[in-house]
C-alpha cells in the first residue's frame, strides 16, 4: 500500500539551529514525492519536489531535501531555522493522486 | 497568475443541509483536484479532473458527494445531507501537464466547513 511516515509529530527548535524533519514512504514505483508547508490560515506551498536525477534537491526558503532510495526516506534539511519558519510540514508522494503524510509541526524558541 | 481561488472561505450549515464549495484554477492548468483535510491529519485525496473528465475518485467520495468541472475551467465540490463528520477543510488544487512545472500542485486557501 503506498504511504508516508513522518514520525515527529512535533519538533521544537532554537532559531538559528539547524533542522531536519524526516519522512518515509511506501510506493510501488518510482516515486514523485514533495515537502509543503502549511502556516495557520494559509494554504499550502510547495517546498520542493524530487522526480528524477540528483537526489540532493533544493528548494525555496533555503529548504533541501535528500532522496535515499535505499532507506525510502526523503529527509527535509535546513542550516538554520528563522522564528518565521514556524509551521506545519508534510511530506508527500504520488503522481496525480498525491498522499500526504500527517505532518510534523515546526516549533521555534526565540 | 492569481493562483487557485476557492469560495466560500468558510461555511457553517446545519446537519442535513446540502453545501456546495467552488473552486477556479489556475488558468491554462488542465488538472483539478479536490483534497480533505480534517485536524491534526494531513490532506486526503477525493478526486481529480483532466478538463471536464472526472478520472479517479476516492472511496472517501461517498455517494452523498459530487464533483463537477463542466466546461474544463472551474469545479464544484457538492455534499448533500451534510453530516459532522463532513465538517472539514476541502482544499483545491491545480496542475499543469507540461513545462517546468509539470505535477505540482498548486493549492488554494481551503474551504472550511463546519456542520453544527
Amino acid at each position: 500500500a503506498q504511504s508516508v511516515t513522518q514520525p515527529d509529530i512535533h519538533i521544537t527548535v532554537s532559531e538559528g539551529a539547524s533542522l531536519e524533519l524526516r519522512c518515509n514512504y511506501s510506493y510501488g514505483a518510482t516515486p514523485y514525492l514533495f515537502w509543503y508547508v502549511q502556516s495557520p490560515g494559509q494554504g499550502l506551498q510547495l517546498l520542493l519536489k524530487y522526480f528524477s536525477g540528483d537526489t540532493l534537491v533544493q528548494g525555496i526558503k533555503g529548504f533541501e531535501a535528500e532522496f535515499k532510495r535505499s532507506q525510502s526516506s526523503f529527509n527535509l534539511r535546513k542550516p538554520s531555522v528563522h522564528w518565521s519558519d514556524a509551521a506545519e510540514y508534510f511530506c508527500a508522494v504520488g503522481d496525480d493522486k498525491i498522499i500526504f503524510g500527517k505532518g510534523t509541526r515546526l516549533h521555534i524558541l526565540p | 497568475d492569481t493562483g487557485v481561488s476557492q469560495d466560500p472561505r468558510h461555511k457553517i450549515t446545519k446537519r442535513g443541509q446540502n453545501v456546495t464549495f467552488r473552486c477556479d484554477p489556475i488558468s491554462e492548468h488542465n488538472r483539478l483536484y479536490w483534497y480533505r483535510q480534517t485536524l491534526g491529519q494531513g490532506p486526503e485525496f477525493l478526486t481529480y479532473f483532466q478538463n471536464e473528465a472526472q478520472l479517479e475518485k476516492s472511496r472517501l467520495l461517498s455517494d452523498r458527494f459530487s464533483a463537477e468541472r463542466p466546461k474544463g475551467s472551474f469545479s464544484t465540490l457538492e455534499i448533500q445531507r451534510t453530516e459532522q463528520g463532513d465538517s472539514a477543510m476541502y482544499l483545491c488544487a491545480s496542475s499543469p501537464r507540461s513545462g517546468i512545472s509539470y505535477n505540482e500542485q498548486f493549492f488554494g486557501p481551503g474551504t472550511r466547513l463546519t456542520v453544527l
